[in-house]
């Protein structure tokens, strides 16, 4: 499967914990985006990144939510100190472009965080 | 900013006809994509369809294709010949010109009744 690949699928957590939420672009891609998406509404933009940048972190909260993108190995949104708010589905998308409006983003199948 | 509106939160269509789901956008942007992508209850979100707004022809892509209207701001997805699988939820987005960051809508649930 040459697709963008998110893992785990499911991920539930207790408050106060760390979530973990992992993502491999697709093939020949460089450029990496997280989302998240609650219920009943649309993908709102997290972070932008290429290998070992954070190009455009506008999105992110500024605190407990961080992201990496290592020049080996997949892109890690991390969640530190899950409160329940934080329940949502996050999405991984990738693009071979970045900076253009004709980026199209290919998105992985998602991470449903659960915080109980 | 830039804002997606996507008025039907539901629609309903025969399998077989055709559908149309409405997207109007908002922006002062003279340089700017739109998408569509469809999210199946199994969740992923998949691509369908890309306009640039310099486009002089409106996408196409198998049984997709957007009637852009830019006088207008609307893209609507036009769905032909529906089948039991494009049950899902369909969302809107827009990138302005020069951005990496689309807006999304907040989505069409389309159910395709056999």
């Amino acid at each position: 499967n040459a697709g963008v690949m998110q893992n785990p699928r499911h991920l539930v957590r207790r408050r106060g914990q760390e979530a973990r939420l992992r993502c491999s672009p697709m093939k020949g891609h460089s450029h990496v985006y997280w989302y998240r998406q609650l219920p009943e509404e649309g993908l709102k933009f997290m972070v932008y990144l290429q290998k070992e940048n954070i190009i455009d972190e506008s999105g992110m909260p500024k605190e407990r939510f961080s992201a990496e993108f290592p020049k080996e190995g997949p892109s890690i949104l991390r969640i530190q100190q899950v409160v329940r708010g934080d329940s949502a589905a996050y999405f991984c998308a990738s693009s071979p472009l970045g900076g253009s409006d004709k980026n199209i983003q290919y998105f992985g199948a998602g991470t449903r965080l659960s915080v109980l | 900013a830039q804002k997606i509106t996507q008025t039907q939160p539901g629609m309903f269509v025969q399998e077989k006809e055709a559908v149309t789901l409405d997207c109007t956008y908002d922006t002062s942007d003279q340089s700017y994509g739109l998408f569509w992508y469809k999210q199946p209850s199994s969740g992923e979100m998949i691509f369908l369809i890309y306009q640039g707004s310099y486009d002089e022809q409106n996408a196409t892509e198998g049984r997709y294709s957007l009637n852009f209207q830019k006088a207008r701001k609307s893209a609507n997805l036009v769905i032909s010949a529906s089948q039991l699988g494009d049950s899902a939820m369909y969302f809107c987005a827009m990138s302005p010109g020069g951005s990496y960051i689309p807006t999304f809508g907040r989505g069409t649930s389309l159910i395709v009744h056999p």
